[in-house]
């Protein structure tokens, strides 16, 4: 069975400073995609970064940035230049067949 | 890009008592997804709603304590039936498009069973 692992509960960092959320998962899956979602204490869901297995090249938006390694079956999450808006709950997610959630990292950004 | 619509946004029920959980899309998507995400923690896949079939139910989820309908390609519902505090969590309705598109979500439901 696919299983996503978040071994950090709870991460802070300081505004502007640069964090990174790890993620790991467990799949015999070939193909297959991960997600980065944001979950704001609104609870609206927000997908932050996508990457598709097949590609090697890591996932870019602004400043946010994985580091993907497929045989270590890895997708950290790095957020540059922190700001106060970006505290919030964060969860890796898999997809093959289904979306498969992680148990999330909480996210405090300290001004 | 989908837009998605949940009611409520947050009840109160009684114990034993049943729950209905609205969803409308502002376009015709072929699967919706229901998750729950109790306090504190991840979302968790209770079922996906087919129009014009059956849910198909995730382990440990039955029909008969989570009904869901699913009368077009634009909405669907799903019921919290026979409710005990056990069932207080968030429940949201989801929509993507396949294996590697973005997952759209509603703003989900805050269920507290009293």
């Amino acid at each position: 069975a696919q299983t996503v692992t978040q071994s950090q509960p709870e991460m802070s960092v300081q505004e502007a400073e640069t964090v990174t959320l790890s993620c790991t998962y467990d799949t015999s899956e070939s193909d297959y995609y991960l997600f980065w979602y944001k979950q704001p204490p609104s609870r609206q869901m927000i997908l932050v970064i996508r990457q598709e297995a097949y590609k090697q090249q890591n996932a870019t938006e602004n400043r946010f940035s994985v580091n993907f390694q497929k045989a270590a079956k890895s997708f950290s999450l790095k957020i540059s230049d922190s700001q106060l808006g970006d505290a919030a709950m964060y969860f890796c997610a898999y997809r093959a067949n289904k979306l498969i959630f992680g148990t999330g990292t909480l996210l405090a950004v300290q001004p | 890009s989908a837009v998605i619509s949940q009611k409520p946004s947050r009840d109160i029920c009684q114990r034993g008592t049943s729950l209905t959980i609205q969803c409308q899309v502002d376009s015709q998507v072929t699967m919706m997804f229901w998750y729950r995400q109790q306090p504190g923690q991840s979302l968790t896949l209770i079922a996906t709603a087919n129009q014009g079939s059956e849910a198909t139910y995730e382990s440990g989820f039955v029909i008969d304590k989570f009904p869901i309908s699913r009368p077009n390609l634009t909405f669907s519902t799903l019921t919290v039936s026979n409710m005990s505090p056990e069932d207080s969590s968030i429940y949201l309705c989801s929509v993507d498009g396949g294996r590697g598109t973005e997952a759209f979500f509603g703003q989900g439901t805050r269920l507290t069973v009293v």
